[in-house]
């Protein structure tokens, strides 16, 4: 069973479309993330959600909008994709303890906008 | 500013070989340090982590250290194998307030046979 698991793996799209990025996580976790990793392997958080509330919103074009309907689930959704937004974003769980911390990831969605 | 910076940016040894990774950071108050392990097209898995009174954490073949007074920390592989080949990325967590984790750009390694 996969514990976090992300979709689309692949996403090619034209600059001006809205897209939306799913993830979901078996895991029992409280806490879920999305990063951002550039074509230099750098990650970058992006946002938090605990228990269904935002906890950390980075530096993010408000384009980008997270949505998490339950504590299973937080999907990314980003409207007038750019192409700078060509990433391969990652979607990750924890359980929330400030201590001690380990984060699951998912494999991936690589969004390439042309 | 927290700040995590690793070395070498890349290595490529030959299969058998030791190599050690290097983390410096600058993150505080420190909570923990980890070490994780990114192949290529997958989301990164964690390998160790130490808290302030740790100095050394094995995980079979991967070895960490942490010294929290020069806030360095390194990742020992011993023996390497072809499929070690993978980004080894270094976060530190801080503690106090939200809890935002640092991560460091990483180390590209690659195994040749």
């Amino acid at each position: 069973d996969t514990a976090v698991s992300q979709t689309p793996k692949y996403l090619v799209t034209q600059m001006g479309n809205d897209k939306s990025i799913k993830c979901e996580q078996n895991l029992g976790h409280d806490t879920m993330y999305w990063y951002k990793q550039d074509s230099k392997k750098f990650l970058k958080i992006m946002f938090s959600y605990n228990n269904k509330e935002l906890i950390i919103n980075e530096t993010v074009p408000n384009r980008f909008s997270p949505k998490s309907p339950d504590k299973a689930h937080l999907n990314l959704h980003i409207n007038s994709l750019e192409l700078g937004d060509s990433a391969v974003y990652f979607c990750a769980s924890s359980q929330w303890d400030r201590s001690n911390t380990e984060a699951f990831f998912g494999q991936g969605t690589r969004l390439t906008v042309v | 500013k927290n700040q995590v910076e690793q070395s070498p940016q890349s290595l490529i040894i030959l299969e058998g070989k030791n190599c050690t990774l290097q983390c410096n950071y600058t993150v505080s108050p420190f909570s923990n340090l980890r070490w994780y392990k990114q192949d290529t097209g997958r989301g990164p898995v964690s390998l160790t982590i130490m808290t302030f009174s740790e100095n050394t954490k094995s995980n079979g073949r991967y070895t960490a250290t942490l010294d929290a007074d020069t806030k360095q920390s390194s990742l020992h592989i011993t023996a390497s194998q072809l499929s070690d080949s993978a980004s080894y990325i270094c976060v530190v967590g801080a503690s106090g307030g939200s809890y935002i984790p640092t991560f460091g750009r990483g180390t590209s390694l690659i195994v040749h046979p």
